[in-house]
């Protein structure tokens, strides 16, 4: 079946950079995406790739795919306390009438910045 | 400003009662979703609608029912059948591109539901 997984935690200081992971199965994916959510707070979009992108970058933001490994990762450059939050890795087929673009979530990974 | 507003922030329900979520967007979307979040768990899909008055099951829609009578709204409603509802529920939105991928999705603040 269909899994995403991600490691639970990482913590980093304020101005280093931090890179989230994540692995997923399903090799039919068509978009992978990177939610951030802070507490008591809904899902923020961060960014997205398509799949026959290796690479996305958008300011601090840096996405990269292996499709080969199905990997995907989230590097945040020059971190800041207020990036203190879980992402989310998530990964759809995008088609109507199959899995109809349905998300499929990680667990989340907790990101605390010290200062 | 468009968005998602889900309502009411926090929800107390108690046992045997029906309760009922609210979810509206002005973004225009076609498709619109129900998640729940439990802690540890990510998100897991209780229902989604591609158009109006139409909705299909996620992976967790047992004892919890929708309706899709207008694009703008989506509520949930928890049943006295759902054992375990306190968790934190996400309503999310996004075009739908038929025959097409579906954009990325847009989510509201959540509705966090505890039992008395």
């Amino acid at each position: 079946g269909e899994d995403v997984e991600q490691s639970l935690f990482l913590s980093v200081r304020e101005g280093d950079s931090s890179v989230i992971n994540c692995t997923y199965t399903d090799s039919s994916s068509t978009y992978l995406y990177w939610y951030k959510q802070e507490p008591g707070a809904g899902l923020q979009l961060l960014t997205y790739i398509f799949s026959n992108m290796d690479m996305k970058q958008d300011q601090r933001l840096t996405v990269l795919l292996n499709k080969k490994d199905k990997h995907l990762s989230l590097r945040i450059a020059d971190t800041q306390t207020g990036d203190s939050a879980i992402y989310f890795c998530a990964e759809s087929h995008g088609n109507y009438g199959g899995s109809q673009g349905n998300l499929i979530f990680g667990k989340g990974t907790k990101l605390s910045v010290k200062p | 400003d468009g968005g998602i507003t889900q309502s009411p922030k926090y929800l107390f329900r108690k046992e045997g009662q029906n309760v009922t979520l609210s979810c509206e967007q002005n973004l225009n979307h076609d498709a619109m979703y129900w998640y729940r979040q439990d802690p540890g768990q990510g998100l897991r899909l209780i229902y989604y609608s591609q158009i109006v008055n139409d909705f299909q099951k996620g992976d967790i829609a047992e004892g919890y029912s929708v309706s899709r009578e207008k694009k703008e709204s989506f509520p949930l409603t928890v049943t006295s059948a759902q054992k375990n509802p306190t968790a934190f529920y996400l309503c999310a939105s996004s075009t739908s591109d038929l025959g097409g991928p579906n954009q990325p999705q847009h989510f509201g603040d959540g509705t966090r539901l505890s039992i008395l």
